[in-house]
């Protein structure tokens, strides 16, 4: 079937301006999380949802950074008034609730001039 | 909050041998570990996970070890061969009552040498 879909995949954006990133999960799977990659580097954690619960939001960097899940199933990450620091890969992954498995998404570069 | 460290950064091998990557974790409560391989410009993919209540799990080339007293588990990839060529991520998870937390390692750049 399906799997995760993320877009856009590449987004160019100057300083100062807003973005959304969207991200489709697998159908059925409840959770949804959001990863920040930069260039050469780990994954880094911003958010997490589970269902019909409040998210856990601990890994968002800034207050600059929101998301939200619409339905439980397509989440947007909204970065506002962006940095040049904000350029990395973003990245979404569901899992089912029967499953521990994350699934990731192919990514959204961003990159902020 | 967790820690996960992973070892070594770059690793090179000769196609053929085999391939060890290390992480250690901080949290004893942390209770999943699974490998991610992630080619050049994709997502990660799920290649072997582990659970807290098991000590080594193999799928054909690969195998991943968990030592929960030391809190370190391995990657062990044999018989390597070039499309293994990856850069390989660990990642500790606690699952609790429906909540969970997840921390990556910092990734290991494997390159196999034809």
């Amino acid at each position: 079937g399906a799997g995760v879909s993320q877009s856009p995949s590449n987004k160019v954006t100057e300083k100062g301006k807003d973005v959304e990133l969207r991200c489709d999960p697998i159908s059925g799977h409840t959770a949804l999380y959001w990863y920040r990659q930069s260039l050469g580097q780990g994954l880094e954690f911003l958010i997490y949802f589970q269902g019909n619960s409040a998210p856990d939001k601990s890994g968002l960097p800034s207050d600059r950074f929101s998301a939200e899940r619409t339905g439980g199933s397509v989440s947007t990450l909204t970065i506002q008034r962006t940095q040049q620091e904000d350029s990395a890969v973003y990245l979404c992954a569901s899992s089912s609730p029967s499953r521990d498995e994350q699934y990731f998404g192919p990514g959204t570069r961003l990159t902020v001039t | 909050g967790e820690n996960v460290e992973q070892h070594p950064s770059t690793l090179s091998v000769q196609e053929g041998d085999s391939a060890v990557i290390k992480c250690t974790y901080s949290d004893s409560a942390s209770n999943y570990f699974p490998w991610y391989k992630q080619e050049l410009g994709k997502g990660p993919q799920l290649i072997i996970d582990i659970r807290s209540n098991v000590g080594e799990k193999k799928d054909q080339r690969i195998a991943v070890t968990l030592n929960k007293t030391a809190k370190h588990f391995s990657l062990h990839i044999t018989e390597t061969q070039p499309e293994d060529s990856a850069v390989y991520f660990c990642a500790a998870i606690l699952f609790s009552g429906g909540y969970q937390k997840v921390t990556f390692g910092t990734g290991t750049k494997l390159q196999v040498i034809p």
